[in-house]
């Protein structure tokens, strides 16, 4: 069955330490990956996505994800975390073989950027 | 704004009541989806549309939901008979096409069911 884990419930960084929310997938072949953000009371936003090439792909907001094909992770980070950037973070990942291109999603891990 | 929108942003009923839900795509989006997120969870994939043709359904979706995208704009979604359990914020998102474009997802309207 095809899966997202995100192992922490909530991630705690200082404002201007740089911070790294974790994902790993269970999906056959080559998924499709994303990050999307949910500030309260809005909807998702998507943040990146990995599709193939590189496996460092930059983001809105100064994100970035890499991708480790043989760990099966899609670890988000960014270098300097801001107050702001405190959220709830969803990884999502897309099988290449679905023709729909629906998206199964982790449980979310809530960011807090403390000043 | 031309985002995707949905209608109402939130709804209380009682149980047993039917209730609708309006999701307005991105206009040139072929793809539509919604989605269920209760409190603490992902959002988990109910159903798709491409255009007007409803192509997948999770088993999610029981027999009460029902799920229609006329003329492959606004779609809709009903619950008949709604239960407690059926408490839960939902998503619509939109896409385009087959290409591995990312879903824009709308604010959702959040159920509650009394």
């Amino acid at each position: 069955a095809q899966s997202v884990a995100q192992p922490e419930d909530q991630v705690n960084v200082a404002e201007g330490n740089p911070l790294t929310v974790k994902c790993t997938y269970s999906v056959s072949g080559n998924p499709y990956l994303f990050w999307y953000v949910q500030y309260p009371n809005r909807g998702l936003q998507f943040l990146l996505k990995y599709i193939t090439g590189d496996n460092l792909v930059k983001g809105s907001y100064g994100f970035e994800a890499e991708f480790n094909k043989s760990q099966t992770s899609f670890h988000l980070k960014k270098p300097s975390a801001l107050v702001s950037d405190s959220a709830l973070y969803f990884c999502a990942v897309r099988d290449r073989q679905n023709q729909g291109g629906k998206l199964i999603f982790g449980q979310g891990t809530e960011l807090s950027v403390k000043p | 704004d031309t985002g995707v929108s949905q209608d109402p942003r939130h709804k209380i009923t009682k149980r047993g009541q039917n209730v609708t839900f309006r999701c307005d795509p991105i206009s040139e989006h072929n793809r539509l989806y919604w989605y269920r997120q209760t409190l603490g969870q992902g959002p988990e994939f109910l159903t798709y549309f491409q255009n007007e043709a409803q192509l997948e359904k999770s088993r999610l979706l029981s027999d009460r939901f029902s799920a229609e995208r006329p003329k492959g704009s606004f779609s809709t979604l009903e619950i008949q008979r709604t239960e407690q359990g059926d408490s839960a914020m939902y998503l619509c998102a939109s896409s385009l096409g087959h290409l591995p474009t990312e879903a824009f997802f709308g604010q959702g309207t959040r159920l509650t069911v009394v």
